[in-house]
């Protein structure tokens, strides 16, 4: 399974835009991109995902780089709600909707008001 | 129903003792996933369905662990004689035609 690498934490401030960053350098053609999040003693909540083109939903914005081994999850202005931890998650095209998650360890983004 | 559940919320089993889990996916979804949450941000896949029948197995650790998804039934993930290496949050989740996965809340496990 292709591996993804993550920051472990990042910190922002309320009301501020917070980039954070993905390394997939072993992606394969076809896989497609997902982020979801966990806030704490949750399950993992969907965020957004994509393949190859620049993606944005009411929740986020995500940018893939031309040669798709990287990407980067973008909120546009963090708030309290949004501290979470953020997993970046490739999953198999042959069924997008059947293929299973790989998690990597995620980054914990801290937001402080 | 729009969100995935699980009960229980919580288990306590002592070690070798069986534990079975229950999901129950968004009405219309097709793949149910089951995973494992060790360690704070550790997630392990440990198998899938496609409607009744088994889609991908192999995460499962087969000596202890089975799981079923039959019609008309929550979906269930049940440990034989468990280990304290057992105890988890196991997480479910169903998938319909819009390539996202929805998450159930969790069953934590321990084993004691």
């Amino acid at each position: 399974d292709a591996k993804t690498t993550q920051p472990n934490s990042m910190e922002s401030n309320e009301e501020e835009p917070v980039h954070l960053p993905c390394n997939h350098s072993t992606i394969s053609g076809t896989d497609y991109i997902h982020w979801y999040r966990q806030l704490p003693s949750q399950g993992p909540e969907y965020v957004i995902h994509g393949l190859t083109s620049n993606v944005n939903n009411r929740m986020a914005s995500l940018a893939i780089a031309e040669d798709r081994k990287s990407s980067t999850l973008i909120l546009h202005r963090a708030t309290l709600r949004d501290a979470a931890v953020y997993y970046c998650i490739l999953r198999a095209n042959y069924n997008t909707n059947a293929g299973k998650s790989t998690f990597g360890d995620g980054t914990t983004l801290t937001v402080k008001p | 129903g729009e969100e995935v559940a699980q009960t229980p919320k919580h288990l306590v089993r002592g070690e070798g003792q069986k534990a079975k889990l229950y999901c129950a996916p968004i009405k219309g979804h097709s793949y149910v996933f089951w995973y494992q949450q060790v360690l704070k941000n550790e997630f392990k896949f440990l198998i899938s369905f496609q409607n009744e029948n088994v889609f991908d197995e192999t995460g499962m650790p087969k000596e202890r662990f089975s799981a079923k998804c039959l019609p008309n039934s929550p979906c269930s993930l049940e440990i034989q004689a468990t280990k304290l290496e057992d105890s988890a949050v196991y997480f479910c989740a169903s998938s319909g035609t819009g390539g996202q996965q929805y998450f159930g809340p969790g069953t934590r496990l321990t084993v004691t």
